[in-house]
């Protein structure tokens, strides 16, 4: 069964820092990995995706990730945060199973300081 | 283009209590979902549907029925309420085609209180 992990579950930081939230994953097939963000208030939106190919991905926002094969991991980073990134961050996972049967991590909640 | 729709947003419910969610989606796609989101638990699937007339349970389905009659439109019934239930439940739909890879598109959840 696919799980995700994430080890962070609260982030607080001042504008400009530079962010990554981790991401673990464990399955064993190939898989298609996923960012999802929740601002407050609102519905889960994609940041970012990795299907195959280059393994850093980029998103909106300035956002990217790398995909890490032999770690199973794929961060989610970005060089410098606004006040506007507070939000919770979700990673998902769902492995060639036929469906989009995604698996969430349990979120990671940042805030940013101005 | 609406996207993905839920209706009601907000609803309180006593112990016993059924009702119905709505999710309706324009964008013709095949796959639909149901999940709930509680805190430091993440998302969790409670059911899906391939297409109209197919569905199948998620990791946490007991409690709840759905039907697919339609492409467009996905409800998720509550048989009989209960507190453990209380939480925020998000619609999502995809296209099929592509693979598996494809995002899922959300609505903007419905928040649901069991008392």
């Amino acid at each position: 069964a696919q799980s995700v992990s994430q080890h962070n579950h609260h982030v607080i930081l001042s504008e400009a820092a530079s962010l990554e939230l981790g991401c673990n994953y464990s399955y064993g097939g190939t898989v298609n990995l996923f960012w999802y963000v929740q601002y407050p208030g609102q519905h889960l939106q994609l940041l970012l995706k990795y299907f195959s190919g280059d393994p850093l991905v980029k998103g909106i926002k300035g956002f990217e990730a790398e995909f890490i094969k032999s770690k199973f991991s794929f961060n989610l980073r970005k060089p410098s945060v606004q006040w506007s990134d507070t939000a919770e961050y979700f990673c998902a996972v769902n492995g060639d199973t036929g469906f989009q049967k995604l698996v969430f991590g349990t979120g990671t909640r940042l805030l940013v300081s101005p | 283009n609406a996207g993905v729709t839920q209706t009601p947003k907000f609803q309180v419910l006593k112990t016993g209590q059924s009702m119905t969610l709505q999710c309706a989606q324009d964008m013709n796609h095949e796959y639909m979902s149901w999940y709930r989101q509680d805190p430091g638990m993440g998302l969790r699937l409670i059911h899906y549907s391939v297409g109209a007339g197919i569905t199948d349970q998620g990791e946490v389905p007991n409690g709840y029925n759905v039907s697919r009659s339609t492409t467009e439109d996905f409800p998720l019934r509550l048989l009989s309420a209960a507190p453990s239930q209380t939480s925020v439940y998000f619609c999502a739909s995809s296209h099929s085609t592509g693979g598996v890879g494809q995002p899922q598109h959300f609505g903007d959840g419905t928040r649901l209180s069991i008392l």
